[in-house]
């Protein structure tokens, strides 16, 4: 089946610009996620969204960063006034539920790739 | 904070070797145990997942646990090139919260 759909796959923008990072994930899949990897760096949690409750915005690293998810599907990851340190792989996975109980893996997209000018 | 730690590496093995991947956890009531290889410039994919002490195999790959010490290992058998990545250990913590992944460890095997 489909699996965890990212779009754009690439993304080049300028200082200051506003930036939306789109993520369909696997159908029936209740949990969503967003992660960041800066080159040669490991996965940083970003945003993570379960069912309809409100999402863990813990790793945020600004109020410049946002996230939704409509109809508990798709999610868009916005960044605002974009900063030449947001330039990074933005990596969406999603899981069929989540948890510890839950034993499911998430699965990731291919990832967008952001680079700020 | 609940941690994930790993070797950075790069872990060196030549063709045909065995590859010891070690990750430890911090929060010991950690229920669900999983490793991503992840290529570079890709994004990781589940290779492995593991949830009672002991072993599981697949393959080429042996996933171990031992809650009790709160390590979990994957060993490699037969390496090959093609299994020269970034090798991810992620574990679920206690509480309502997604996985933590660990740094990774960089293996490159060596023809």
């Amino acid at each position: 089946g489909a699996g965890v759909s990212q779009s754009p796959s690439n993304k080049v923008t300028e200082k200051g610009k506003d930036v939306e990072l789109r993520c369909d994930p696997i159908s029936g899949h209740t949990a969503l996620y967003w992660y960041r990897q800066s080159l040669g760096q490991g996965l940083e949690f970003l945003i993570y969204f379960q069912g309809n409750s409100a999402p863990d915005k813990s790793g945020l690293p600004s109020d410049r960063f946002s996230a939704e998810r409509t109809g508990g599907s798709v999610s868009t990851l916005t960044i605002q006034r974009t900063q030449q340190e947001d330039s990074a792989v933005y990596l969406c996975a999603s899981s069929l539920a989540a948890g510890p109980y839950s034993n499911q893996p998430q699965h990731f997209g291919d990832g967008t790739r952001l680079s700020i000018l | 904070q609940k941690e994930v730690e790993q070797n950075s590496g790069p872990l060196s093995v030549p063709e045909g070797a065995i590859a010891s991947l070690n990750c430890t956890y911090s929060d010991r009531v950690s229920q669900s145990f999983f490793w991503y290889r992840q290529y570079s410039g890709k994004s990781p994919e589940l290779i492995m997942s593991i949830y009672s002490n002991g072993d599981k195999e697949d393959g080429r790959f042996t996933a171990q646990l031992n809650k009790a010490s709160q390590y979990v290992s994957l060993l490699i058998r037969d390496s090959q090139p093609s299994d020269s990545a970034t090798y991810l250990c992620a574990v679920y913590n206690s509480g309502n919260t997604p996985l933590v992944f660990g740094k990774g460890t960089r293996l490159s095997v060596i023809a």
